[in-house]
């Protein structure tokens, strides 16, 4: 079945970065648009950007340009989202989503949280 | 970007009951707007697609309407397992939004 597992949980200082991997399995990974998400404890979700597997381009939400970067190794079908210059509103848990039909999500990964704290 | 106004932000009602969320665009998003579920400590799954469409295993009682602005997600009779917090979602060009959430909660 179709399935994204990801990496797991995570505690940086702030001003570190992190990277979050992705691995697809079930599906072509170069097929679909692979896309980020993240979730604040007790908050709603909020979308971070897109990146092609295939081509390897990229989009990114307005607010997190600058910091974000996605990437890929296609050779074993996993996607990375790095955040940079973290800060403690960083602190979500951040989840992989594939999007098979270019307008929603499915699936999604289980979540990675990452924490940034001093 | 297109802003996606979900109402209301809390729904309790009982077991059996029907349930009625709303999700408004602040410009058309045509048909393109999906409807995750989410449980406390999971990944959101998805629901509806395309407004209407409902994804692979998903119950008959959930159900959506609606294009340009106005959509609506209907749980026909709600099952326990039905409590949880809804979220509209939609893309314009490449960029996606959310709603900010339904809860569906326990009377």
């Amino acid at each position: 079945q179709v399935q994204l597992v990801q990496s797991g949980a995570e505690v940086k200082k702030p001003g570190a970065s992190v990277k979050v991997s992705c691995k697809a399995s079930g599906y072509t990974f170069t097929s679909y648009d692979i896309n980020w998400v993240r979730q604040a404890t007790g908050q709603g979700l909020e979308w971070m950007g897109w990146m092609n597997p295939n081509s390897g381009n990229t989009g990114y939400a307005q607010k997190f340009q600058g910091r974000v970067t996605m990437t890929r190794n296609t050779s074993i079908s996993t996607a990375y989202m790095e955040l940079s210059s973290l800060r403690s509103e960083d602190t979500a848990v951040y989840y992989c989503a594939r999007v098979p039909d270019f307008n929603w999500f499915d699936p999604w990964g289980q979540g990675t949280l990452v924490t940034v704290s001093s | 970007e297109i802003v996606l106004t979900q109402s209301p932000a809390t729904l309790s009602l009982s077991p059996g009951e029907r349930a009625t969320l709303s999700c408004r665009a602040s410009q058309s998003v045509s048909s393109y707007l999906a409807w995750y579920q989410q449980k406390p400590g999971q990944a959101p799954r998805l629901l509806i697609y395309d407004a209407s469409n409902r994804a692979t295993g998903i119950p008959a009682r959930f159900s959506g309407s609606g294009s340009g602005t106005d959509f609506t997600l209907t749980i026909s009779s709600l099952e326990p397992e039905d409590f949880a917090v809804y979220y509209c979602q939609q893309r314009s060009n490449w960029l996606f939004t959310f709603g900010g959430g339904t809860k569906v909660e326990i009377k």
